[in-house]
Protein backbone atom coordinates (compact mmCIF):
# COMPACT_ATOMS: atom_id res chain seq x y z
CA UNK A 1 0.00 0.00 0.00
CA UNK A 2 1.09 3.28 -0.67
CA UNK A 3 2.62 5.65 2.10
CA UNK A 4 3.99 9.18 3.19
CA UNK A 5 5.69 9.68 6.18
CA UNK A 6 6.76 12.82 7.20
CA UNK A 7 9.05 13.79 10.28
CA UNK A 8 9.40 15.56 12.29
CA UNK A 9 5.90 16.38 13.40
CA UNK A 10 6.99 19.87 14.48
CA UNK A 11 9.99 21.91 14.38
CA UNK A 12 11.30 25.16 16.17
CA UNK A 13 13.99 26.88 14.77
CA UNK A 14 15.44 30.13 15.36
CA UNK A 15 15.61 32.68 12.42
CA UNK A 16 18.48 31.99 10.24
CA UNK A 17 18.80 28.25 11.73
CA UNK A 18 18.93 25.93 8.94
CA UNK A 19 17.40 22.84 9.11
CA UNK A 20 15.66 20.15 6.89
CA UNK A 21 12.18 18.06 7.12
CA UNK A 22 11.98 14.40 5.92
CA UNK A 23 9.37 12.84 4.28
CA UNK A 24 9.99 9.14 3.59
CA UNK A 25 7.66 6.77 1.22
CA UNK A 26 6.51 3.48 -0.29
CA UNK A 27 5.22 3.13 -3.54
CA UNK A 28 4.12 1.23 -6.54
CA UNK A 29 5.91 3.31 -9.22
CA UNK A 30 6.31 6.98 -8.30
CA UNK A 31 4.88 9.44 -10.48
CA UNK A 32 5.51 12.52 -8.62
CA UNK A 33 6.66 13.68 -5.35
CA UNK A 34 4.58 17.40 -4.67
CA UNK A 35 5.47 19.66 -1.92
CA UNK A 36 3.11 22.27 -0.30
CA UNK A 37 2.80 24.86 2.14
CA UNK A 38 0.02 25.05 4.05
CA UNK A 39 -1.13 28.38 6.51
CA UNK A 40 -4.10 27.87 9.22
CA UNK A 41 -7.37 27.96 7.67
CA UNK A 42 -5.84 27.77 4.32
CA UNK A 43 -5.79 25.71 1.86
CA UNK A 44 -2.11 23.67 0.62
CA UNK A 45 -0.14 26.40 -1.75
CA UNK A 46 1.95 24.36 -4.11
CA UNK A 47 5.54 24.40 -3.89
CA UNK A 48 7.69 21.84 -5.78
CA UNK A 49 7.74 18.84 -8.33
CA UNK A 50 9.93 16.48 -8.48
CA UNK A 51 9.81 13.29 -10.58
CA UNK A 52 13.04 11.44 -10.31
CA UNK A 53 15.64 10.39 -7.94
CA UNK A 54 18.31 12.79 -8.11
CA UNK A 55 16.11 15.86 -8.71
CA UNK A 56 16.73 18.99 -7.41
CA UNK A 57 14.30 21.97 -7.36
CA UNK A 58 15.14 25.40 -5.09
CA UNK A 59 12.90 28.50 -4.76
CA UNK A 60 14.27 31.09 -2.34
CA UNK A 61 15.30 29.52 1.16
CA UNK A 62 13.81 26.01 0.01
CA UNK A 63 15.46 24.06 -1.37
CA UNK A 64 13.70 20.08 -2.58
CA UNK A 65 15.71 16.50 -2.76
CA UNK A 66 14.53 12.98 -4.11
CA UNK A 67 15.75 9.74 -3.49
CA UNK A 68 14.40 6.68 -4.53
CA UNK A 69 12.93 6.16 -0.52
CA UNK A 70 12.56 10.06 0.00
CA UNK A 71 12.67 13.63 -0.33
CA UNK A 72 14.05 16.39 1.62
CA UNK A 73 12.91 19.95 2.18
CA UNK A 74 16.33 21.62 3.62
CA UNK A 75 15.02 25.07 4.38
CA UNK A 76 18.11 27.66 4.72
CA UNK A 77 18.23 30.79 6.62
CA UNK A 78 14.55 30.73 7.39
CA UNK A 79 12.18 33.78 8.76
CA UNK A 80 9.69 34.08 10.86
CA UNK A 81 7.05 33.90 7.57
CA UNK A 82 8.50 30.56 6.62
CA UNK A 83 6.51 29.39 9.78
CA UNK A 84 3.75 27.22 8.48
CA UNK A 85 3.02 23.20 8.15
CA UNK A 86 5.11 21.80 5.28
CA UNK A 87 3.27 18.76 3.56
CA UNK A 88 4.56 16.05 1.69
CA UNK A 89 2.45 13.93 -1.57
CA UNK A 90 3.28 11.36 -3.61
CA UNK A 91 1.22 10.09 -6.85
CA UNK A 92 1.99 6.71 -8.06
CA UNK A 93 0.92 4.95 -11.08
CA UNK A 94 -0.85 2.11 -10.42
CA UNK A 95 -4.22 3.53 -11.92
CA UNK A 96 -4.47 6.26 -9.52
CA UNK A 97 -5.18 9.20 -11.67
CA UNK A 98 -5.77 12.34 -9.61
CA UNK A 99 -4.95 10.66 -6.39
CA UNK A 100 -2.55 12.45 -4.05
CA UNK A 101 -2.00 10.74 -0.55
CA UNK A 102 0.09 12.64 1.99
CA UNK A 103 1.78 12.90 4.71
CA UNK A 104 0.78 14.26 8.16
CA UNK A 105 2.81 17.44 7.51
CA UNK A 106 5.60 19.07 9.66
CA UNK A 107 4.92 21.81 11.34
CA UNK A 108 7.43 24.58 11.65
CA UNK A 109 7.98 27.50 13.61
CA UNK A 110 10.76 30.13 13.22
CA UNK A 111 11.25 32.35 16.44
CA UNK A 112 12.54 36.03 15.40
CA UNK B 1 -4.55 34.41 -13.75
CA UNK B 2 -7.40 33.48 -11.11
CA UNK B 3 -6.62 30.46 -8.70
CA UNK B 4 -8.47 27.85 -7.53
CA UNK B 5 -11.95 29.19 -5.91
CA UNK B 6 -14.51 27.50 -3.82
CA UNK B 7 -17.74 28.28 -2.33
CA UNK B 8 -18.91 28.76 0.23
CA UNK B 9 -16.14 28.95 2.43
CA UNK B 10 -18.12 28.40 5.48
CA UNK B 11 -20.97 26.28 6.49
CA UNK B 12 -22.91 25.22 9.15
CA UNK B 13 -25.13 22.32 9.36
CA UNK B 14 -27.20 19.91 11.40
CA UNK B 15 -26.69 15.78 11.51
CA UNK B 16 -29.24 14.66 9.08
CA UNK B 17 -29.11 17.52 6.54
CA UNK B 18 -27.20 17.15 2.91
CA UNK B 19 -24.65 19.85 1.63
CA UNK B 20 -23.85 20.93 -2.00
CA UNK B 21 -19.88 22.46 -2.51
CA UNK B 22 -18.46 24.19 -4.92
CA UNK B 23 -15.61 24.47 -7.04
CA UNK B 24 -14.30 26.29 -10.10
CA UNK B 25 -10.57 25.05 -11.21
CA UNK B 26 -8.06 27.51 -12.96
CA UNK B 27 -9.01 28.56 -16.26
CA UNK B 28 -7.73 26.04 -18.80
CA UNK B 29 -7.77 22.96 -15.80
CA UNK B 30 -9.80 20.51 -16.99
CA UNK B 31 -8.95 17.89 -13.57
CA UNK B 32 -10.72 18.32 -10.36
CA UNK B 33 -9.95 16.25 -7.38
CA UNK B 34 -11.28 16.74 -3.98
CA UNK B 35 -10.33 15.94 -0.56
CA UNK B 36 -11.09 16.44 2.92
CA UNK B 37 -8.68 17.43 5.78
CA UNK B 38 -9.36 16.46 9.27
CA UNK B 39 -6.82 16.93 12.26
CA UNK B 40 -6.95 13.20 12.93
CA UNK B 41 -6.66 11.26 9.57
CA UNK B 42 -4.89 14.65 7.56
CA UNK B 43 -5.62 15.27 4.07
CA UNK B 44 -7.46 11.85 1.80
CA UNK B 45 -8.51 12.10 -1.21
CA UNK B 46 -12.49 11.77 -2.27
CA UNK B 47 -12.49 11.56 -6.03
CA UNK B 48 -11.45 13.02 -9.36
CA UNK B 49 -13.35 14.28 -12.08
CA UNK B 50 -11.70 14.77 -15.58
CA UNK B 51 -14.73 15.71 -18.74
CA UNK B 52 -17.33 15.30 -16.73
CA UNK B 53 -16.35 11.72 -15.64
CA UNK B 54 -14.96 10.34 -12.59
CA UNK B 55 -12.10 8.69 -12.98
CA UNK B 56 -10.88 7.76 -9.50
CA UNK B 57 -12.61 7.14 -6.05
CA UNK B 58 -11.45 7.05 -2.44
CA UNK B 59 -12.41 5.03 0.05
CA UNK B 60 -15.13 7.30 1.40
CA UNK B 61 -19.14 6.06 1.60
CA UNK B 62 -21.67 6.91 -0.67
CA UNK B 63 -22.74 9.97 1.40
CA UNK B 64 -19.92 11.75 -0.54
CA UNK B 65 -20.78 12.18 -4.13
CA UNK B 66 -19.67 14.71 -7.23
CA UNK B 67 -19.88 15.78 -10.39
CA UNK B 68 -18.37 17.81 -13.34
CA UNK B 69 -19.89 20.46 -15.11
CA UNK B 70 -18.75 21.14 -19.08
CA UNK B 71 -17.28 24.48 -18.21
CA UNK B 72 -14.88 22.05 -15.87
CA UNK B 73 -16.36 23.85 -12.64
CA UNK B 74 -17.44 21.11 -10.16
CA UNK B 75 -19.37 19.99 -7.01
CA UNK B 76 -19.65 17.40 -4.31
CA UNK B 77 -22.41 16.40 -2.16
CA UNK B 78 -22.54 15.09 1.05
CA UNK B 79 -26.14 13.64 2.34
CA UNK B 80 -26.79 12.51 5.69
CA UNK B 81 -24.66 14.23 7.04
CA UNK B 82 -22.94 13.10 10.35
CA UNK B 83 -20.32 14.72 13.16
CA UNK B 84 -17.30 13.14 11.64
CA UNK B 85 -17.81 15.26 8.70
CA UNK B 86 -17.48 18.12 9.92
CA UNK B 87 -13.69 19.09 8.10
CA UNK B 88 -12.20 21.14 5.55
CA UNK B 89 -13.04 19.82 2.71
CA UNK B 90 -10.34 20.80 -0.48
CA UNK B 91 -10.84 20.99 -3.90
CA UNK B 92 -7.57 21.06 -6.58
CA UNK B 93 -7.55 21.37 -10.53
CA UNK B 94 -4.71 20.21 -12.90
CA UNK B 95 -3.66 21.15 -16.39
CA UNK B 96 -4.95 18.36 -18.28
CA UNK B 97 -3.64 15.07 -17.93
CA UNK B 98 -4.02 12.43 -14.48
CA UNK B 99 -0.47 13.28 -13.20
CA UNK B 100 -0.10 17.21 -13.23
CA UNK B 101 0.86 19.34 -10.47
CA UNK B 102 -2.60 19.96 -8.62
CA UNK B 103 -3.28 23.40 -7.52
CA UNK B 104 -5.37 24.00 -3.99
CA UNK B 105 -8.55 26.37 -3.65
CA UNK B 106 -8.89 27.98 -0.07
CA UNK B 107 -10.90 25.54 0.89
CA UNK B 108 -14.88 25.26 2.44
CA UNK B 109 -14.67 24.55 6.24
CA UNK B 110 -18.24 22.55 7.08
CA UNK B 111 -19.11 22.01 10.97
CA UNK B 112 -21.93 19.70 11.20
CA UNK B 113 -23.65 19.83 14.51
Amino acid sequence: EDQVTQSPEALRLQEGESSSLNCSYTVSGLRGLFWYRQDPGKGPEFLFTLYSAGEEKEKERLKATLTKKESFLHITAPKPEDSATYLCAVQSGSGNTGKLIFGQGTTLQVKP
Amino acid sequence: KAGVTQTPRYLIKTRGQQVTLSCSPISGHRSVSWYQQTPGQGLQFLFEYFSETQRNKGNFPGRFSGRQFSNSRSEMNVSTLELGDSALYLCASSLMDAWGTQYFGPGTRLLVL
